[in-house]
């Protein structure tokens, strides 16, 4: 499977505290996008970085790529109990125009 | 801008019975179009890939006579889940996409189906 891999699986903390997730994936990228996803809705796209790219910031999220380690990791700073989702990482392989979607982090932040 | 939208947002059928799911660009013409599927606590896995005009390309492991897909128009993509079973309960999600590029996909909100 070409599926990506993102740690942890899941991820409680109290509100103010940062959150971090990884994701690792296979195949040589264009780019790495982050998204989240609430209970049984749609994904809402967070932020895209490009293969040339090593961090970039928006707000209160951080992301990093490493494409030596083929890896990224998203920092959420701050966290606030709206944060509640799963975070999902996508790689588009590289020439093609699909998504290849990370299994997912869940992340609770505590009020 | 860039506004998918998809219906029904959840869908309740009796086994067997077939199922059409439509995903619409509301404000762009989607030369591109994917379907996700995602079960409980688990990741979207792509489906296929519908381009206007021509035939959909599916992903290894998915019949393609099971799950039809249609994408007639810039703006409609449609996907029939025929002779439904309990295992095709899932939450389905579209995407549309303007160019051919990956970077630029837009999502809708998902269709939830329960197959009794």
């Amino acid at each position: 499977s070409q599926q990506g891999e993102e740690d942890p699986q899941a991820l409680s903390i109290q509100e103010g505290e940062n959150a971090t997730m990884n994701c690792s994936y296979k195949t040589s990228i264009n780019n790495l996008q982050w998204y989240r996803q609430n209970s049984g809705r749609g994904l809402v796209h967070l932020i895209l970085i490009r293969s040339n790219e090593r961090e970039k910031h928006s707000g209160r999220l951080r992301v990093t790529l490493d494409t030596s380690k083929k890896s990224s990791s998203l920092l959420i700073t701050a966290s606030r109990a709206a944060d509640t989702a799963s975070y999902f990482c996508a790689t588009d392989a590289y020439n093609t125009d699909k998504l290849i979607f990370g299994t997912g982090t869940r992340l609770q932040v505590f009020p | 801008g860039a506004v998918v939208s998809q219906h029904p947002s959840w869908v309740i059928c009796k086994s067997g019975t077939s199922v059409k799911i439509e995903c619409r660009s509301l404000d762009f013409q989607a030369t591109t179009m994917f379907w996700y599927r995602q079960f409980p606590k688990q990741s979207l896995m792509l489906m296929a890939t519908s381009n206007e005009g021509s035939k959909a390309t599916y992903e290894q492991g998915v019949e393609k006579d099971k799950f039809l897909i249609n994408h007639a128009s810039l703006t409609l993509s449609t996907l029939t889940v025929t002779s439904a079973h309990p295992e095709d309960s899932s939450f389905y999600i579209c995407s549309a996409s303007a160019t051919t590029v990956a970077d630029t996909q837009y999502f809708g909100p998902g269709t939830r189906l329960t197959v009794l």
